[in-house]
C-alpha cells in the first residue's frame, strides 16, 4: 500500500517569497504518479501539477513546479513569487498504475499543509 | 461546464436516518470515486468504481454502500447515519483508473446529530 507524508501542518510566508511544501511518499511499485491539489477556503479541490515516476524532468505549471527526487521519494511543491490568493490547504497525492488487470484505486492523499500568505 | 455535480451540498441528519448522496459527471469518464474529508485527516477513499458495473471498497467503507447506476452516475448511501459520519464528502471522476488525475465535485457537507 502507498503512503503520503506531509510534515508541515501549517506555514506562514511573506507575500512574494518562494514557498516549498514538503511531500514524501512510500510505494514499492515502479509506476506511479504524484499530484498536488489546492483547496481554498471555498472548499473545492483544484488540480495544480502532475509528475510521473518515469518523467525525466521536473514538472512545471506557471508559478508551480514539482521538485521530484526519486531516490529520496520526495515530491515537493515549489510556488514562486507567492500571492495572497495562494493561501489555502495543499494536498500531495499519489496514484499507483497497474500494468495489467485492475487499475489504480484512486489517489492516496497526505493530510495537507495549510499555507497562509501574509502581506 | 458542469464537470462533476454533487447533491445535496448540505444535509443535516439525525442518528439512524438514511440518505443518499448523488454524483453525476458529464465528461464521459470511466472511473468514479467517493472520498470523505475530516479535519487533519486529508481525503480518504470510501468506495470507487473503476468502470461501469464494478465497485470496490476503499480505505474507509464501513457504514456506506454505493451504486454505479450508469456511466455518468455514482451514488453513496448511508443506511443508518452515525455522528462519526459527519464529514465533507467529495465525489470525483477520472478518465480511467490508470490515468490518475481526479476531477472533483464541490463537496457535500453532512452533519449527523
Amino acid at each position: 500500500a502507498q503512503k503520503i507524508t506531509q510534515t508541515q501542518p501549517g506555514m506562514f510566508v511573506q507575500e512574494k517569497e518562494a514557498v516549498t511544501l514538503d511531500c514524501t511518499y512510500d510505494t514499492s511499485d515502479p509506476s506511479y504518479g504524484l499530484f498536488w491539489y489546492k483547496q481554498p477556503s471555498s472548499g473545492e479541490m483544484i488540480f495544480l501539477i502532475y509528475q510521473g515516476s518515469y518523467d525525466q524532468q521536473n514538472a512545471t505549471e506557471g508559478r508551480y513546479s514539482l521538485n521530484f527526487q526519486k531516490a529520496r521519494k520526495s515530491a515537493n511543491l515549489v510556488i514562486s513569487a507567492s500571492q495572497l490568493g495562494d493561501s489555502a490547504m495543499y494536498f500531495c497525492a499519489m496514484s499507483v498504475f497497474m500494468y495489467s488487470g485492475g487499475g489504480a484505486d484512486g489517489l492516496t492523499f497526505g493530510k495537507g499543509t495549510h499555507l497562509i500568505i501574509q502581506p | 461546464n458542469a464537470g462533476v455535480t454533487q447533491t445535496p451540498k448540505f444535509q443535516v441528519l439525525k442518528t439512524g436516518q438514511s440518505m443518499t448522496l448523488q454524483c453525476a459527471q458529464d465528461m464521459n469518464h470511466n472511473s468514479m470515486y467517493w472520498y470523505r474529508q475530516d479535519p487533519g485527516m486529508g481525503l480518504r477513499l470510501i468506495y470507487y468504481s473503476a468502470s461501469e458495473g464494478t465497485t470496490d471498497k476503499g480505505e474507509v467503507p464501513n457504514g456506506y454502500n454505493v451504486s454505479r447506476l450508469n456511466k455518468r452516475e455514482f451514488s453513496l448511501r448511508l443506511e443508518s447515519a452515525a455522528p462519526s459520519q459527519t464529514s465533507v464528502y467529495f465525489c470525483a471522476s477520472s478518465v480511467s483508473a490508470n490515468t490518475g488525475e481526479l476531477f472533483f465535485g464541490e463537496g457535500s457537507r453532512l452533519t449527523v446529530l
